[in-house]
């Protein structure tokens, strides 16, 4: 199966700051990445996915990048909307997917 | 405007069962693979189960492997998640979520809780 790690697990920020989250896979998934925004009792919220692709309504503060096993997610200016927990997920295995085990943004 | 509802959830013994369901609505259920995640309290996402547009093929995670069955009903427009065996470990909020790839859409979740 193929692992998905993330670092780092917590990121203290303020407003305004760049923040930028790294997930790496076990092995190459090619582009086979998406982003995921997570908030405390609410069902997560795609982000990226094919690794660098907006998702509709997606702000465009976010971006991502990379391929193969190294990926990043990438907040240009940190808003306060946007302290949560993020999660990246491969889905090159058929079927059967995995996430890494999250990077929570708190505020500094 | 697509909806996925989960229900089912609620308090089980170990080694009791439970039966979930996903209704879904506002798009072409028996087009989409669905899935169901999971999260324990306080912890990260969780791939469970997948299934196949007409339900001919299924895949689990290791961890529920032998004691979960995901099934589905393309002329109810509803995905079962049939769950046996349960231990301490699978107490968690159950998602089902709609899968081309990524999860587009999710369902608001509902809670197993595990205990006796």
């Amino acid at each position: 199966d193929i692992q998905m790690t993330q670092s780092p697990s917590t990121l203290s920020a303020s407003v305004g700051d760049r923040v930028t989250i790294t997930c790496r896979a076990s092995q190459s998934i090619s582009s086979w990445l998406a982003w995921y925004q997570q908030k405390p009792g609410k069902a997560p919220k795609l982000l990226i996915y094919k690794a660098s692709s907006l998702e509709s309504g997606v702000p465009s503060r976010f971006s991502g990048s990379g391929s193969g096993t190294e990926f990043t997610l990438t907040i240009s200016s940190l808003q306060p909307d946007d302290f949560a927990t993020y999660y990246c997920q491969q889905y090159n295995s058929y079927f059967i997917f995995t996430f890494g085990p999250g990077t929570k943004v708190d505020i500094k | 405007e697509v909806q996925l509802v989960e229900s089912g959830g609620g308090l089980v013994q170990p080694g009791g069962s439970l039966r979930l369901s996903c209704a879904a609505s506002g798009f072409t259920f028996s087009s989409y693979a669905m899935h169901w995640v999971r999260q324990a309290p306080g912890k990260g996402l969780e791939y469970v189960s997948a299934i196949s547009s007409n339900g001919g093929s299924t895949y689990y995670a290791n961890s529920v492997k032998g004691r979960f069955t995901i099934s589905r009903d393309n002329s109810k427009n509803t995905l079962y998640l049939q769950m046996g065996s349960l231990r301490a470990e699978d107490m968690a909020v159950y998602y089902c979520a709609r899968a081309s790839g990524i999860y587009d859409y999710w369902g608001q979740g509902t809670l197993v809780t595990v205990s006796s």
